[in-house]
């Protein structure tokens, strides 16, 4: 069965220092996403991306994040300057289409520690 | 006007008993009401999902009720099994637009 891939799995950073976590969407997806939980907290949406730009993204999504699709098959977030209250499971997800027909595919997550 | 408020956040129930989650919202403008099970260590994969034009879905041992005046909506999970502990999550979206706002998480054991 078709899955979504993310590297690493687990990251451990000084604060201030660049991250990218990376993922490997379902092939023939068309619409990403990057999801993030705090230990214990709910799962917040970050940004959706669609035909190389961002679609919507929510006000967690600061200029401190970046995402960007840098082949066919690579989807990546980029945090420039990590904070330690960024230090959360990050999820990535795929959709082949949008909406309610559009179901998100979940990867097994990158786990971010900033000290 | 965003929020999912999800209830209880921890529930233990018997083999072969039933497990119930309940979700409320307030934005009118929803109209897709997914719910995700995650295990230790994986991602959110749906389980089941909804919309508001019927009041019920069933699959397998899983149904969502859903009742669109009270803007609630609940999982029942009927002869719950040691494998279905998990967290459990409710989510609803905008048909349309592509973000999933999520509930807080029910943690649910199944005790053998």
């Amino acid at each position: 069965e078709p899955e979504v891939t993310q590297t690493p799995s687990h990251q451990v950073t000084q604060m201030g220092q660049e991250v990218i976590l990376r993922c490997v969407p379902i092939s023939n997806h068309l619409y990403f996403y990057w999801y993030r939980q705090i230990l214990g907290q709910k799962v917040e949406f970050l940004v959706s991306f669609y035909n190389n730009e961002i679609s919507e993204k929510s006000e967690i999504f600061d200029d401190q994040f970046s995402v960007e699709r840098p082949d066919g098959s690579n989807f990546t977030l980029k945090i420039r300057s990590t904070k330690l209250e960024d230090s959360a499971m990050y999820f990535c997800a795929s959709s082949r289409r949008q909406g309610a027909s559009g179901e998100l595919f979940f990867g097994e997550g990158s786990r971010l520690t900033v000290l | 006007q965003q929020q999912v408020k999800q209830s209880p956040q921890s529930l233990i129930v018997q083999k072969g008993g039933i497990s119930i989650i309940n979700c409320a919202y307030e934005n009118t403008a929803f109209d897709y009401f997914p719910w995700y099970q995650q295990f230790p260590g994986k991602g959110p994969a749906l389980l089941i999902a909804i919309r508001p034009d019927v009041s019920e879905k069933k699959e397998g041992r899983f149904t969502i009720s859903f009742n669109k005046s009270a803007k609630q909506f609940s999982l029942h999970i009927m002869d719950s099994q040691p494998g279905d502990s998990a967290t459990y999550f409710c989510a609803a979206s905008i048909l349309g637009f592509q973000k999933l706002v999520f509930g807080t998480g029910t943690r649910l054991l199944v005790s053998p």
